[in-house]
């Protein structure tokens, strides 16, 4: 069984470009999950989609970043005109089941860092 | 929205001690409290949890301890060892796991040989 996978694994870009992440979940997990994390600071939640649903925005999430998981598997998060702010970890988490009582299992994440 | 806090930032220990590291939240909703553990350069990696109706969690030489009158909840490391050196992050959500988990600041812990 295979955990959560992350592409690319550390992304440059510079000030002003777009980048596109991708998260693939551990199969059949209906639930994926989005955090940014500093240096020094715990993930901080971003997103989550229950299947294809977007069911919550954290306000960190400004309107330069979208996210979509079109069928319900893996999912992309995008950065619009990046700016210095926006270098951070960015780790994508996914769960099962369909209940409320889940555990959420993180993969390597994406290391970007904006010139 | 859910804070929570984490105390202390960096903690040391002699290999073979126990560790400690504490955590408080805000939101009295909040209903699950999982422990996940950082090394460097990889991705967080559950090691506990432990949801509001117990009091205390035990797998191998970790345990968790839930106080929800006061709000605060504990790791506890017994026997440590050097691959126990890592960053220990505590998180709380009031959706039992579902929604987003908020997370206190981490905890570096060195196990010193």
């Amino acid at each position: 069984d295979t955990g959560v996978s992350q592409d690319p694994r550390h992304k440059i870009t510079k000030r002003g470009q777009n980048v596109t992440f991708r998260c693939d979940p551990i199969s059949e997990h209906n639930r994926l999950y989005w955090y940014r994390q500093t240096l020094g600071q715990g993930p901080e939640f971003l997103t989550y989609f229950q299947n294809e649903a977007q069911l919550e925005k954290s306000r960190l999430l400004s309107d330069r970043f979208s996210a979509e998981r079109p069928k319900g598997s893996f999912s992309t998060l995008e950065i619009q005109r990046t700016e210095q702010g926006d270098s951070a970890m960015y780790l994508c988490a996914s769960s099962s089941g369909q209940g409320l009582e889940v555990e959420q299992f993180f993969g390597p994440g994406t290391r970007l860092t904006v010139l | 929205g859910e804070n929570v806090e984490q105390h202390p930032s960096t903690l040391s220990v002699q290999e073979g001690d126990s560790a400690v590291i504490k955590c408080t939240y805000s939101d009295s909703a909040s209903n699950y409290f999982p422990w996940y553990k950082q090394e460097l350069g990889k991705g967080p990696q559950l090691i506990i949890d432990i949801r509001s109706n117990v009091g205390e969690k035990k797998d191998q030489r970790i345990a968790v301890t839930l106080n929800k009158t006061a709000k605060h909840f504990s790791l506890h490391i017994t026997e440590t060892q050097p691959e126990d050196s890592a960053v220990y992050f505590c998180a709380a959500s009031p959706g039992g796991g579902a929604d987003g988990l908020t997370f206190g600041k981490g905890t570096h812990l060195i196990i010193q040989p």
